[in-house]
C-alpha cells in the first residue's frame, strides 16, 4: 500500500465550477497534511496545510481532514484558468518524513 | 526574502558519468531536503539535513548518490555513476523547523537531469 494515494485521473472543470480532489494515506499516526500546487515545469508551492479534523478555508481553497478515515481533500471554488496545475497531497508520517502522492492534474476550461 | 537557489537548472549527461547539484537554502533555515521527482510522480525524499547533520537518508541510493551540507548552509548532491533511471528533476527544499511538528517546506526551482 502506498503511503499517499491520489487515484483520480486528470480533472477537467468549467471556469467558475468547484474542483474536488481526494487523497488517502496509510500511516495512522500522521499529524500534518499539506496540499501543494505545481505548475508544469515549476516547483511545488504550498497552498494549504491542515492538522485537525474538519474543514479549513483559505480564500477559494478548502481543505478537509478526516483522520478516522485517513482521508484528506481539497476543494477549489470558483475555479479559474490560473488554477490549472497538478495538485500534490503530502502527509507527514510518524517517521517525520513528508510523503507525496503522485498528484492530480486539474484543467480549468474557460 | 530570497528563495531557495539551485544550480544548474538543466543538465544532460551520458550514463556512467558524474554530476553534482548545488543548493542554497533560505537564510536562517536549519533544515534542508533533497527530493527526486520523476515525471508523473510526486517528489520522493532522498536526504534530509538538520544544520550539517543527516536526519534521514533512508531512501538515498548510497551506492551512487552522496550529499553533504558543510557548515550547515549550502548543500551539494552528487551522482556517480549516473544511470538512465536517474533522469528526473532534483528539488531542494528548506524549512525553519527540524523534525516533527508543523512547518513549511519551500522548494527551489529544481535541476532537470537527463541521462542519455
Amino acid at each position: 500500500q502506498k503511503e499517499v494515494e491520489q487515484n483520480s485521473g486528470p480533472l477537467s472543470v468549467p471556469e467558475g465550477a468547484i474542483a474536488s480532489l481526494n487523497c488517502t494515506y496509510s500511516d495512522r499516526v500522521s499529524q500534518s497534511f499539506f496540499w501543494y500546487r505545481q505548475y508544469s515545469g515549476k516547483s511545488p508551492e504550498l497552498i494549504m496545510s491542515i492538522y485537525s479534523n474538519g474543514d479549513k478555508e483559505d480564500g477559494r481553497f478548502t481543505a478537509q481532514l478526516n483522520k478516522a478515515s485517513q482521508y484528506v481533500s481539497l476543494l477549489i471554488r470558483d475555479s479559474q484558468p490560473s488554477d490549472s496545475a497538478t495538485y500534490l497531497c503530502a502527509v507527514m508520517g510518524g517517521n517525520n518524513r513528508l510523503a507525496f502522492g503522485k498528484g492530480n492534474q486539474v484543467v480549468v476550461i474557460p | 526574502e530570497a528563495g531557495v537557489a539551485q544550480s544548474p537548472r538543466y543538465k544532460i549527461i551520458e550514463k556512467r558519468q558524474s554530476v553534482a547539484f548545488w543548493c542554497n537554502p533560505i537564510s536562517g533555515h536549519a533544515t534542508l531536503y533533497w527530493y527526486q521527482q520523476i515525471l508523473g510522480q510526486g517528489p520522493k525524499l532522498l536526504i534530509q539535513f538538520q544544520n550539517n547533520g543527516v536526519v534521514d537518508d533512508s531512501q538515498l541510493p548510497k551506492d551512487r548518490f552522496s550529499a553533504e551540507r558543510l557548515k550547515g548552509v549550502d548543500s551539494t548532491l552528487k551522482i556517480q555513476p549516473a544511470k538512465l533511471e536517474d533522469s528526473a528533476v532534483y528539488l531542494c527544499a528548506s524549512s525553519l523547523a527540524g523534525t516533527g511538528g508543523a512547518y513549511t517546506q519551500y522548494f527551489g526551482p529544481g535541476t532537470r537531469l537527463t541521462v542519455l
